[in-house]
């Protein structure tokens, strides 16, 4: 399994919205509802913000959505905000409890 | 109150062994799945295997397979990584982490930071 496929970076205004692509294959992305997105602060664990390809956990802000077309994931942030300044990353399962994670995305907040 | 408890880093030559453990708690061990992912220095993050079924079931991704051993003992409700012969690519930091079925990890680890140096 190849690394799934994400910009190295994005970049927008506070207030923006940006979206960052996760692209994949049909053996993973585009096959399986299981497309999930991480956020990383610097030094920090990372934190789940996006599960089955369109559901926030609890206590994630509903500025942030995710979506899915044949084989590329998508996160949008909209409104965005200072503290949205991390590293994202996408991952997705690809069959026989084998997952992958996407190279990751590196938002900047102008 | 779901955890995921690492051991501390550690520091270790080139060509020795090492077991690093994640011991869990406020959960059913063997209800979820547990894998391990690594992240080198300045770089992202890859998924490495998992082990599943409390300690039966072990999945390699196909980078990992054969670098490294993935292991479980349920009585105690710890995973382990191992390796038999370290080298300086070995550096990293290490995290193990709860799936949540086939979707999402939902539970992190505080990471196990692993330098290996001559």
């Amino acid at each position: 399994q190849s690394a799934l496929t994400q910009p190295r970076s994005v970049s927008g205004s506070p207030g923006q919205s940006v979206t960052i692509s996760c692209t994949g294959t049909s053996s993973d992305v585009g096959t399986y509802e299981y497309v999930s997105w991480y956020l990383q602060h610097p030094d920090k664990v990372p934190k789940l913000i996006i599960y089955d390809v369109n559901k926030r956990p609890s206590g994630v802000p509903g500025r942030f959505s995710g979506s899915k077309s044949a084989n590329t994931a998508s996160l949008t942030i909209s409104g965005l905000q200072a503290e949205d300044e991390a590293d994202y990353y996408c991952c997705s399962y690809a069959g026989t409890y084998i997952w992958v994670f996407g190279g990751g995305t590196k938002l900047t907040v102008l | 109150e779901v955890q995921l408890l690492q051991s501390a880093a550690e520091v270790k030559r080139p060509g020795e062994s090492l077991k690093i453990s994640c011991k869990t708690s406020g959960y059913s061990f063997s209800s979820y799945w547990i894998a391990w992912v690594r992240q080198m220095p300045g770089e992202g993050l890859e998924w490495m295997g998992i082990i599943y079924s409390g300690d039966t079931g072990i999945r390699y991704s196909p980078s990992f397979q054969g670098q490294v051993i993935i292991s479980a003992d349920k009585s105690i409700s710890t995973a382990f990584l191992q390796w038999n012969s370290l080298t300086t690519s070995d550096s990293a930091m290490y995290y193990c982490v709860r799936h949540s079925g086939l979707g999402a990890i939902d539970y992190w680890g505080q990471g196990t930071l692993v330098t290996v140096s001559s």
